[in-house]
């Protein structure tokens, strides 16, 4: 079955150091990849997506079909990057989307 | 248009009671989907439409729960006689299908208390 893997429930830096979430995928096809942020009492939002290749708020995210994976990444966090982070996969041309568990990200001043 | 709506926002019920709510897609989007989500889990996916056509259901979904679109519009989901292991965040998100990657914009959730 297909599914997504977030290893890291809490993940904690300082502010200026590297970040890296996790995430890990199953599916045997092509997939098409999302990261999706919640803000402290804000609704779920699309951060990134796999297709689009672009940059958004300093973050990336590279799938690697090989490792199964789509790690998103910033050079330097910064405090209003707390937040949580989900993986999600949709593997049926816009059907549903299989999400993670989520990642809680904590900037630290 | 102000995004997706949901309503209520939060609801209390005892054990046995039958509650509904509704979601009010964004206007031009054809697909609809409803999600809950528990204490540090992520949004787990429990059936969607396109127009009013039911295209998926979860097959963990009980058969408590029923939804509908019937007019291609808003949705209604209904819990009959709710259990405590309900409670949780129900979530709403619409997207326009169109080629290329399907994202959806959700609303802010309606949450369910049952005592």
């Amino acid at each position: 079955a297909q599914r997504v893997t977030q290893p890291e429930k809490l993940l904690s830096v300082f502010k200026g150091a590297p970040v890296e979430l996790k995430c890990n995928y199953s599916y045997s096809g092509s997939p098409e990849l999302f990261w999706y942020v919640q803000y402290s009492r804000q609704r779920l939002q699309l951060l990134l997506r796999h297709i689009s290749r672009e940059s958004i708020k300093g973050f990336t995210a590279d799938l690697n079909k090989g490792e199964t994976s789509f790690h998103l990444k910033k050079p330097f966090a910064q405090e209003e990057d707390s937040a949580m982070y989900y993986c999600a996969l949709s593997y049926n041309q816009g059907g549903k989307l299989i999400f993670g568990q989520g990642t809680e990200l904590s900037v630290k001043p | 248009d102000t995004g997706v709506s949901q309503n209520p926002r939060h609801k209390i019920t005892k054990r046995g009671q039958n509650v509904t709510f509704r979601c009010d897609p964004i206007s031009e989007h054809n697909r609809l989907y409803w999600y809950r989500q528990t204490l540090g889990q992520g949004p787990e996916f429990l059936t969607y439409f396109q127009n009013e056509a039911q295209l998926e259901k979860s097959r963990l979904l009980s058969d408590r729960f029923s939804a509908e679109r019937p007019k291609g519009s808003f949705s209604t989901l209904e819990i009959q006689r709710t259990e405590q292991g309900d409670s949780a965040m129900y979530l709403c998100a619409s997207s326009l299908i169109r080629s290329g990657a399907n994202v959806l914009t959700f609303g802010a959730g309606s949450r369910l208390t049952v005592l």
